[in-house]
């Protein structure tokens, strides 16, 4: 157990739809990262918090994605207008004491 | 181009046999961060190195850091079909960035 946990852990939905994933750590932290891997690939980096504040976020994050920690705890992660290219692992991680990323299981999405 | 490569790209080894891992960056590293993965969930924290030359062991697998802070090598002595998985190695990079970039893993495969 990482100490993070991911809702959904699947999640399809119909091209054009809205989703938001949810990432709940349960030890205390100061960074949370969002990333999204592709079958075949490694994790790439979409974005990090410390504590509330968004701190960088990746060109790979267009417009149609936005994320949120609003009380410095857990995050959303949303996508609106769902496309085909957006099918992908999402996963979120904590750094906790040093710094080592702990993950979570992630959500896999499936755009149709 | 990826920034970090590793090779193999995939492996099968018969059970029982020492198998080794490479990752190697174009830019020195500052923090290595090796990761195990089983398909579809998320990334199991191994190791860390940060000091080339630095070697660390859990259990039959070990990681060590070049000198020169650019490679680091996983290996895994007498493999088990528990030793099964993606493996990917992550860094800083740049350092102090907070952005962690990863290799497109090697998929490791023990016969039983």
């Amino acid at each position: 157990d990482t100490g993070v946990s991911q809702n959904p852990r699947h999640k399809i939905t119909k091209r054009g739809q809205n989703v938001t994933f949810r990432c709940d750590p349960i030890s205390e932290h100061n960074r949370l990262y969002w990333y999204r891997q592709t079958l075949g690939q490694g994790p790439e980096f979409l974005t990090y918090f410390q504590n509330e504040a968004q701190l960088e976020k990746s060109r790979l994050l267009s417009d149609r994605f936005s994320a949120e920690r609003p009380k410095g705890s857990f995050s959303t992660l949303e996508i609106q207008r769902t496309e085909q290219g957006d099918s992908a692992m999402y996963l979120c991680a904590i750094i906790v004491y040093t710094d080592t990323q702990y993950f979570g299981p992630g959500t896999r999405l499936t755009v149709l | 181009s990826q920034e970090l490569e590793q090779s193999p790209q995939s492996l099968i080894v018969q059970e029982g046999k020492n198998l080794t891992i490479n990752c190697t960056s174009s830019k020195t590293l500052y923090g290595l961060y090796w990761y195990k993965q089983k398909y579809g969930e998320g990334l199991i924290f191994l190791m860390m190195l940060q000091k080339g030359g630095e070697e660390k062991s859990h259990e039959k697998i070990t990681a060590k850091l070049d000198e020169k802070k650019q490679q680091s090598s996983l290996h895994i002595t007498a493999s088990q079909p528990s030793h099964a998985g993606i493996y990917l190695c992550g860094a800083d990079i740049p350092p102090g960035t907070y952005k962690y970039i990863f290799g497109t893993g090697t998929r490791l495969k023990v016969l039983a």
